[in-house]
């Protein structure tokens, strides 16, 4: 079946830091793979995305690229802020637009000032 | 992106009971979907709900526990069935159109005494 694996947490960084949050996955065919962020008391949002290999998604300074051949996703920021302190999930779609989403464990994200 | 409405947010009853969360969007969607978020735990999809037709349902989710109804193309119900305390958990409604990304409501919080 399909598989979401990701680095468990906490993790815990200084402001300023270089981010890398590793997800790698198992599924058949080409999956579509997907970052949400879910901030303390919110709802889960989407925080970016990508549908083929090589594609790069990115959004608020994060950028993941999909990579067939490592089956990886990995999300990564070059600066991050306290304000990015929050649980990451990785997940993907394997296949048609009436499939639900597989998701990983969740990464909690601490940055400290 | 939709705007999506759950009730209630959050709710405790008593085991041996039952309570039907509504999910309502501000716009037509194609696919609803229903997810559980154990505490500490990953989402993980119980049901597909279609629109004029019975659910689809996950491996480990059934019908009988998770009845779910769709009338329409902006608004689904979730009911968890003789509520023991293992269903307490998050449970979200999410939304999307063809292909493009799900869409998450704020989740609906329930706790079991």
């Amino acid at each position: 079946g399909n598989s979401v694996t990701q680095m468990e947490g906490p993790v815990t960084l200084s402001e300023e830091a270089f981010l890398t949050i590793n997800c790698t996955y198992t599924a058949t065919g080409y999956p579509s793979l997907f970052w949400y962020v879910q901030y303390p008391g919110e709802g889960l949002q989407l925080l970016l995305k990508a549908t083929k290999a090589d594609d790069k998604g990115s959004n608020k300074g994060f950028e993941a690229t999909y990579r067939k051949e490592t089956t990886s996703f990995h999300l990564e920021k070059g600066s991050v802020q306290v304000s990015d302190s929050a649980v990451y999930f990785c997940a993907l779609k394997a296949g048609g637009g009436a499939d639900g989403l597989t998701f990983g464990k969740g990464t909690h994200l601490i940055i400290q000032p | 992106s939709a705007v999506i409405s759950q009730k209630p947010s959050r709710d405790i009853c008593q085991r041996g009971t039952s309570l039907t969360i509504q999910c309502q969007v501000d716009s037509q969607v194609t696919m609803m979907f229903w997810y559980r978020q154990q505490p500490g735990q990953s989402l993980t999809l119980i049901a597909t709900a279609n629109q004029g037709s019975e659910a689809t349902y996950e491996s480990g989710f059934v019908i009988d526990k998770f009845p779910i109804s769709r009338p329409n193309l902006t608004f689904s119900t979730l009911t968890v069935s003789n509520m023991s305390p293992e269903d307490s958990s998050i449970y979200l409604c999410s939304v999307a159109n063809s292909n493009q990304p799900q869409h998450f409501g704020d989740g609906t919080r329930l706790s079991i005494l």
